[in-house]
């Protein structure tokens, strides 16, 4: 079982700053993702990773930007936060090789007033 | 064109009954399948992992594998309150997971 930490777990931001959300893990892995979700809502992929400085965009296009610059770290960027960005983050990473089990951290709760 | 279709439900059974949740995927190719539970407001829990036709038990909890008929499904034995939850169904293989959107299961004490 992957052991997966985000932070803040709650962040409430005024429109216009800039945030980054941390996401790190201890087992290793070599893929790591960032999903939004919204309340009682589906999962929406908007960043994935297969390894250090690769980085590429999910399904839901997003003004958030990510970085991978080690293979525990992979952490999410908005520049200019806006009330459209409040939803949940959530954070998850797996094995390159093997069968794709993903494991998630706990996410973030974002509010932008 | 989603590829993981899942029943939003909710499905609602009484306490101690058989709780049965099903899936359909498109991606034939796909060899793993994953049940991930949700409690509201918490992130997704992955409980059950399926690569091969037939069934898979794990407590209470049941995964069944069609890969001719390309679903899948998962059966909560002596359903619990606690058991109330999203299901989210999941199509593995390649470098993405495909996540249906869930179906809510409430258990009636």
């Amino acid at each position: 079982e992957a052991d997966i930490y985000q932070t803040p777990r709650y962040l409430v931001i005024g429109t216009g700053k800039k945030i980054t959300l941390e996401c790190s893990q201890t087992m290793g892995h070599d893929k790591m993702y960032w999903y939004q979700q919204d309340p009682g809502m589906e999962l929406h992929l908007i960043h994935y990773s297969y390894g250090v400085n690769s980085t590429e965009k999910g399904d839901l296009s997003s003004e958030s930007t990510v970085s991978r610059i080690r293979t525990e770290h992979f952490p999410l960027t908005l520049e200019s936060a806006r009330p459209s960005h409040t939803s949940q983050y959530l954070c998850a990473s797996s094995e390159y090789l093997g069968d794709y089990e993903q494991y998630f951290g706990p996410g973030t709760r974002l509010t932008v007033t | 064109q989603k590829e993981v279709e899942q029943n939003s439900g909710p499905l609602s059974v009484p306490e101690g009954a058989i709780a049965s949740l099903n899936c359909t995927y498109s991606d034939r190719g796909s060899q793993s399948f994953f049940w991930y539970r949700q409690y509201s407001g918490k992130s997704p829990e992955l409980i059950m992992s399926i690569y091969s036709n037939g069934d898979k038990e794990d407590g209470r909890f049941t995964a069944q594998l069609n890969k001719a008929s390309q679903y899948v499904s998962l059966l909560i034995r002596d359903s619990q309150p606690s058991d109330s939850a999203t299901y989210l169904c999941a199509q593995g293989g390649g470098f993405k997971t495909i996540f249906g959107a869930g179906t809510r299961l409430f258990v009636k004490a």
